[in-house]
């Protein structure tokens, strides 16, 4: 069945260490986004991808990196968590190109807690 | 600039009742509209969008929508509501086109509670 998957779904760190959160979609999607959802619910994107090897940075500063090495596979890292990074994070994909039904899929989140 | 408002943080409706939640939106050009629903620890699940043909859309759950450009309002409609229905719902608007990969644009949610 195709879906979009995140893991881990949460995620307790102390300040400091490296993290990777995944994001997977075997919807067939040319386009990924990763979104930030603070504690008062309202969504800002932070990354963004038209394909492989196409990484964009959104409307929201992130400390965060993206890769976009394989289709499927939009992972994103933070080289040094801190407590001001606590928050969900959320990945969807997109079609593209002609024909495409324009709504985003999301996968079922990260929560993370930076300690 | 694109944007999109939900001027209520909460709706309470009876079990029952017709529930709605509202949204407005201003864009530069055609709008593509879309809902989506969250329940709690989840993803956005989408609901029903409109980008063209009529300005009624119906979508997942029994839900539909009512576009109408002269009040520049994308309403989210329900006859009759479930208690399952709880959830925080969100207005999106995709942005201008060719801008940042098509990102939604959204609007901060509303808290729908249904009480029995």
């Amino acid at each position: 069945e195709a879906d979009i998957y995140q893991t881990p779904r949460y995620l307790v760190i102390g300040t400091g260490k490296k993290i990777t959160l995944e994001c997977s979609q075997t919807m067939g999607h040319d386009k990924m986004y990763w979104y930030q959802q603070d504690p008062g619910m309202e969504l800002h994107l932070i990354h963004y991808s038209y394909g492989v090897n196409s990484t964009e940075k959104g409307d929201l500063s992130s400390e965060s990196t993206v890769s976009r090495i394989r289709t499927e596979h939009f992972p994103l890292t933070l080289e040094s968590a801190r407590p001001s990074h606590t928050s969900q994070y959320l990945c969807a994909s997109s079609e593209s190109g002609r024909g495409q039904s324009y709504e985003q899929y999301f996968g079922p989140g990260t929560r993370l807690t930076v300690t | 600039a694109q944007s999109v408002a939900q001027p209520e943080d909460q709706v309470n409706v009876a079990e029952g009742n017709p529930l709605t939640v509202k949204c407005t939106y201003s864009v530069s050009g055609n709008p593509y509209l879309f809902w989506y629903v969250q329940y709690p620890n989840r993803g956005l699940q989408f609901l029903l969008k409109y980008i063209t043909g009529d300005n009624l859309v119906k979508g997942s759950y029994g839900f539909e929508a009512e576009f109408n450009k002269s009040q520049t309002s994308f309403h989210l409609k329900k006859p009759s509501a479930l208690v399952s229905d709880s959830a925080l719902y969100f207005c999106a608007v995709r942005g201008p086109l060719g801008n940042q990969g098509g990102k939604l644009i959204f609007g901060q949610g509303t808290e729908l509670s249904v009480k029995p």
